[in-house]
Formats: C-alpha cells, structure tokens, sequence
C-alpha cells in the first residue's frame, strides 16, 4: 500500500524557517517525481515544487523562489521541504503527492501537515 | 500561467441527482486535465486524468470530457458519499501546474 506521511509543521514567526519531511513506503520511491502541494485555510490549492526521480530537476511556483528549497534522499525514501523567510501567506496545509506516470497529475497524496506563520 | 476557472463555485443537489462541474481554461490545455475529489479534512483524491480516464478505483457513475479550453466533470447519480469538493487541474503547461478554484458540492 502507498503511503506519504508528512511531518514537519508547526507555528512559526514570520521571517522564520521550517523544515518539513514526507516518508514514503510502499512503492519504489527514486522511481518518482515528487511535490508539494499547499492548501491556504478554506482556499484552493496551489503546487509549490517538484523534484524529479534523481534530484536533477527542480521547480518551484515564482512566490516561492529563492525561499523554498526542495530536496530528497531516495535511500530513506525521504522528500523534504526546506522553507526560509517564511511570511504569514504560506499558513496553509502541506501536502506531498506522488507524480503519475509521466505527466503531473497527482496520484497519491499524504495527509498533509500545517505549517502557521504568525508573531 | 495558465488560469483555470470553475463553475459553479457552488451546487446543490440530492442523493440520485445527476451533476455536471465545468472547468474553463484560459488557453488551451489539449487534454491534460485532471479532476479531483477533497472532503473536509482529507487530501485530494484522483478521479480523472487526460480529461476522460478513469482512476483505478473510481466509480464509473464519474465521467470526464472535453479538450482544449472547456472541460466537464459528470457525476451520473449522485451516492451520499460524493458530497465534497471537486478540483481541476492542468498538466499541459509546467511549470506549475494550475488548479481550479474548486466546487463545492452540498446537499
């Protein structure tokens, strides 16, 4: 069975930083490309990052540039989410999705973890 | 960026009904369009990719149609557990991959 679990978040104050991590099990992790997706409070949702099978390609959503890093460790099976100069409009659920097949769907998810930024 | 916009943002409707969710796109996406399924609480739930393909495990009552620009997601009869919202997605232009604002469906 697939599972991402994330962990990671928490209350932080703007300007501040926070790490967050997505265990995977029950597929062959460095055979996907993997994201994070965010969820605002009773908003929509928005793709954050993704990060090919091997670590080679990065991307990030433009608000998120510079800020955000993203990273994984396929001997632990391990995504994670490096975010710095954290503003109070990154509150929001952080979720990791597995990529489907070869194109950007998104076929698995975790349950997310929340990640408040406020003073 | 490629904008995607959903209508209704809300609907109403009864267990048996049928109901169809519309998605626009402000440019061409082909037919890399995804719909999702989000109860309160809970993550995102694939239901259809390349705008008309069935997840594995999703109930046929769901269908998908539509390319280019203007896409619907049908619920043929609707089960007490469809209650929730329903998201688009494109997956024509990325980076990033765009969602719809959302519909939520209530009884």
């Amino acid at each position: 069975e697939v599972q991402l679990v994330e962990s990671g978040g928490g209350l932080v104050k703007p300007g501040g930083s926070l790490r967050l991590s997505c265990a995977a099990s029950g597929f062959t992790f460095s055979s996907y490309t993997m994201n994070w997706v965010r969820q605002a409070p009773g908003k929509g949702l928005e793709w954050v990052s993704s990060i090919s099978s091997s670590s080679h390609y990065k991307y990030y959503a433009d608000s998120m540039k510079g800020r955000f890093t993203i990273s994984r460790d396929n001997a632990k099976n391990s995504l994670y989410l490096q975010m710095n100069s954290l503003r109070a409009e990154d509150t929001a659920v952080y979720y990791c999705a597995r990529r489907f097949g070869t194109e950007y769907y998104f076929d698995y998810w975790g349950q997310g973890t929340l990640v408040t930024v406020s003073s | 960026d490629i904008q995607m916009t959903q209508s209704p943002s809300s609907v109403s409707a009864s267990v048996g009904d049928r109901v169809t969710i519309t998605c626009r796109a402000s440019q061409g996406v082909s037919s890399w369009l995804a719909w999702y399924q989000q109860k309160p609480g809970k993550a995102p739930k694939l239901l259809i990719y390349a705008a008309s393909s069935l997840q594995s495990g999703v109930p046929s009552r769901f269908s998908g149609s539509g390319s280019g620009t203007d896409f619907t997601l049908t619920i043929s009869s609707l089960q007490p557990e469809d209650f929730a919202t329903y998201y688009c997605q494109q997956a024509n232009s990325f980076p990033p991959v765009t969602f719809g604002q959302g519909t939520r469906l209530e009884i």
